[in-house]
C-alpha cells in the first residue's frame, strides 16, 4: 500500500498564484522528499527534507514537515506555466532500510 | 551527459514473450532501483540493489528477475509477459541511502 497521500489529486491555479500541495504518511521515517514529472518524462528530485527539519527553501520551492502530523506541504510561490507537471511526495521509511515510497502524485496545471 | 539511460523506450510485447529492460547510470551511484507506474497509482518498486552484487525484492516483485551486471549496470527482465505488465518501468539510482534518486526517462511497455 502507499506510505505517502497527496492531496488534492488535482490542482488548477493562473500564472502568478501559488500552489500548495500536501502529502500524509503513516510510519516513521527519515526524510522526505518531492518529485516533479513532466508528461512523458522521468522523475526530477526537487527537495529533500529530513524528518529532524520543519521547513526548506530552494527558488519558489518551500518544504514544511510536521512529524506529529505526519504530513508535509509543498509550497510553489509566483506559478508559471512551466511548473504544470505531476508532483510526487515520496517517503524513506525507518524499517524499509530508507528506500523511498511514492504517492499517487497531485497534478497540477498552471494556465496562463 | 551523466544520469541514467534506459533503452528501449518504448516495447509492445505478445503475451508470454519475454525482453529485457536495460538501465545504466554513470553517476559512479551505489544504489539502483526498478520501478512501474500505473495510472493513479504512483510508483511502486519491484526490485533494487543497494550495491554491486546484491539485490533484493520489492513491493512488486512477482513475474519480473534482476541483474547488477556491475556498478552501472542493472536490468529488468521479464521472462513470460503478461497483460498485466503494461506500463511505464522507470529506473533510478542514488549514491548511498539517504539522498535523492537520479531517474531514467522510462520505457513504456504494452503487452498484448
Amino acid at each position: 500500500s502507499q506510505q505517502g497521500e497527496e492531496d488534492p489529486q488535482a490542482l488548477s491555479i493562473q500564472e502568478g498564484e501559488n500552489a500548495t500541495m500536501n502529502c500524509s504518511y503513516k510510519t516513521s521515517i527519515n526524510n522526505l522528499q518531492w518529485y516533479r514529472q513532466n508528461s512523458g518524462r522521468g522523475l526530477v528530485h526537487l527537495i529533500l527534507i529530513r524528518s529532524n527539519e520543519r521547513e526548506k527553501h530552494s527558488g519558489r520551492l518551500r518544504v514544511t514537515l510536521d512529524t506529529s502530523k505526519k504530513s508535509s506541504s509543498l509550497l510553489i510561490t509566483a506559478s508559471r506555466a512551466a511548473d504544470t507537471a505531476s508532483y510526487f511526495c515520496a517517503t524513506g521509511l525507518v524499517e524499509y532500510g530508507n528506500k523511498l515510497v511514492f504517492g499517487a502524485g497531485t497534478i497540477l496545471r498552471v494556465k496562463s | 551527459n551523466a544520469g541514467v539511460t534506459q533503452t528501449p523506450k518504448f516495447q509492445v510485447l505478445k503475451t508470454g514473450q519475454s525482453m529485457t529492460l536495460q538501465c545504466a547510470q554513470d553517476m559512479n551511484h551505489n544504489s539502483m532501483y526498478w520501478y512501474r507506474q500505473d495510472p493513479g497509482m504512483g510508483l511502486r518498486l519491484i526490485y533494487y540493489s543497494a550495491s554491486e552484487g546484491t539485490t533484493d525484492k520489492g513491493e512488486v516483485p512477482n513475474g519480473y528477475n534482476v541483474s547488477r551486471l556491475n556498478k552501472r549496470e542493472f536490468s529488468l527482465r521479464l521472462e513470460s509477459a503478461a497483460p498485466s505488465q503494461t506500463s511505464v518501468y522507470f529506473c533510478a539510482s542514488r549514491t548511498g541511502t539517504g539522498g535523492g534518486y537520479t531517474f531514467g526517462s522510462g520505457t513504456r511497455l504494452t503487452v498484448v
